[in-house]
């Protein structure tokens, strides 16, 4: 298995652009995650779903979109891109059951954004 | 809300010297307690978890956490760390199996050889 896997490793951004990092996940997990992780500020939950055609908001969602149209991908659009969202991104798929959550998360390597 | 408290921000220790790092969380009801850890330049792993059960939670590489209900915390511990264990450590919380984890901010380990 390759586990979570997210594409792409770095990017780098000019105010307003708009850009999709794309998550996939070879666990066949029901529940996947959107998380940024800032200095001295931890991982804060942006989106999260817990199965194909259902999303949620988390803490931070202002700025982003996802969808999850399969059982595999869960990609975040930024929709206009701005300095606040320089951020290291990581995705994560964990095996919930009926939509909740009782198992660990498996993390993805991360995106590095940089927005100009 | 679920929240999550990590009070040391940076520890700096020796080798063999052990370590404790804190974790306090607030939730009334029934949770889920993870320790993950990142390595430099890598992603979170888990080190432990606590669903249920006996409150002292043995994980990788030596690590230990006790669950303490009624001071809501869920301490970290090693008797004696090496400096392969400098990284970051972070604490998390599920309340009852809800859809969202809530992550501490993190304790940043250094380890001096």
């Amino acid at each position: 298995n390759a586990g979570v896997t997210q594409t792409p490793k770095f990017q780098v951004l000019k105010t307003g652009q708009s850009m999709t990092l794309q998550c996939a996940q070879d666990m066949n997990h029901e529940y996947m995650s959107w998380y940024r992780q800032d200095p001295g500020m931890g991982l804060r939950l942006i989106h999260y779903s817990v199965g194909a055609g259902i999303t949620d908001q988390g803490e931070v969602p202002n700025g982003y979109n996802v969808s999850r149209s399969t059982t595999e991908d869960f990609p975040l659009r930024l929709l206009s891109a701005a300095p606040s969202q320089t951020s290291v991104y990581f995705c994560a798929s964990s095996p919930g059951t009926s939509g909740l959550l009782y198992n660990e998360q498996f993390f993805g390597p991360g995106t590095r954004l940089t927005v100009l | 809300a679920q929240s999550v408290s990590q009070h040391n921000h940076h520890v700096i220790l020796s080798e063999a010297a052990s370590l404790e790092l804190g974790c306090n969380y607030s939730y009334g009801g029934t949770v889920n307690l993870f320790w993950y850890v990142q390595y430099p330049g890598q992603h979170l792993q888990l080190l432990l978890k606590y669903f249920s059960g006996d409150p002292l939670v043995k994980g990788i590489k030596g690590f230990e956490a006790e669950f303490i209900k009624s001071k809501f915390s869920f301490n970290l511990r090693k008797p004696s760390v090496q400096w392969s264990d400098t990284a970051e450590y972070f604490c998390a919380v599920n309340a009852g199996g809800y859809q969202k984890v809530t992550f501490g901010t993190g304790t940043k380990l250094q380890v001096i050889p």
